[in-house]
């Protein structure tokens, strides 16, 4: 079964600069899809970004941008010019590309991210 | 707004009890899927459906179940309610049929177990 593990349960940045949060998973498909969702005190699911794993470059929205390090099963979201409104949980989540199975997301536990004036 | 909608957003009951939760898709999304969400076990797929049929089941208890409706709308049913089943539940939904088609969230509804 794939797992996802966040190991920062808390994060805190200024407004304006940069954070990264960090997001590891294990699986042992060659096919997947990995997401970071953001869920705001209106606790809505927003999807902030995904990364298709059969592709080498780093998917970018903005100023969201994700470090994909297959080998290594990392999958890190950096927030470059950190806003106010970005205060919220992160949820790291992984889905598997195979076709005709489940489409369920796996989700780690999440980061709770607080930006500072 | 994710065009999913959940209702209620807010629901209290007493242990003992049966609840139903609805969710309406977003206009041509065929698969819903159901996710509990709490402090202690995060938030845990329940079970999918597409078109109808049950696609995938999850960490779902058996005192819970749910089923998709012919115009797609959704109903999960929990009974023998415990103090523990008291969490945030989420449906989701998508054009489905394949894994890259992007999930959308409704606001969940906050159920709370006495």
């Amino acid at each position: 079964a794939q797992t996802v593990t966040q190991s920062q349960p808390e994060m805190s940045v200024q407004e304006a600069e940069t954070v990264t949060l960090s997001c590891t998973y294990d699986t042992s498909e060659s096919d997947y899809y990995l997401f970071w969702y953001k869920q705001p005190p209106s606790r809505q699911m927003i999807l902030v970004i995904r990364q298709e794993a059969y592709k080498q470059q780093n998917a970018t929205e903005n100023r969201f941008s994700v470090n994909f390090q297959k080998a290594a099963k990392s999958f890190s979201l950096k927030i470059s010019d950190s806003q106010l409104g970005d205060a919220a949980m992160y949820f790291c989540a992984y889905r598997s590309a195979f076709q005709g199975g489940s489409e369920k997301l796996v989700f780690g536990k999440g980061t709770k991210l607080t930006v500072n004036p | 707004d994710s065009g999913v909608t959940q209702t209620p957003k807010h629901l209290i009951t007493a242990t003992g009890q049966r609840v139903t939760l609805r969710c309406s898709p977003r206009s041509g999304d065929l698969s819903v899927y159901w996710y509990q969400q709490s402090l202690d076990q995060g938030l845990q797929f329940l079970i999918q459906y597409y078109n109808g049929e049950e696609r995938a089941k999850g960490n779902i208890l058996e005192r819970f179940s749910a089923q998709q409706f012919p115009d797609l709308h959704s109903e999960l049913n929990l009974s023998s309610l415990e103090l523990g089943d008291s969490a945030l539940y989420f449906c989701a939904s998508s054009v489905g049929g394949h894994p890259g088609t992007e999930a959308f969230f409704g606001q969940g509804t906050r159920l709370t177990v006495v």
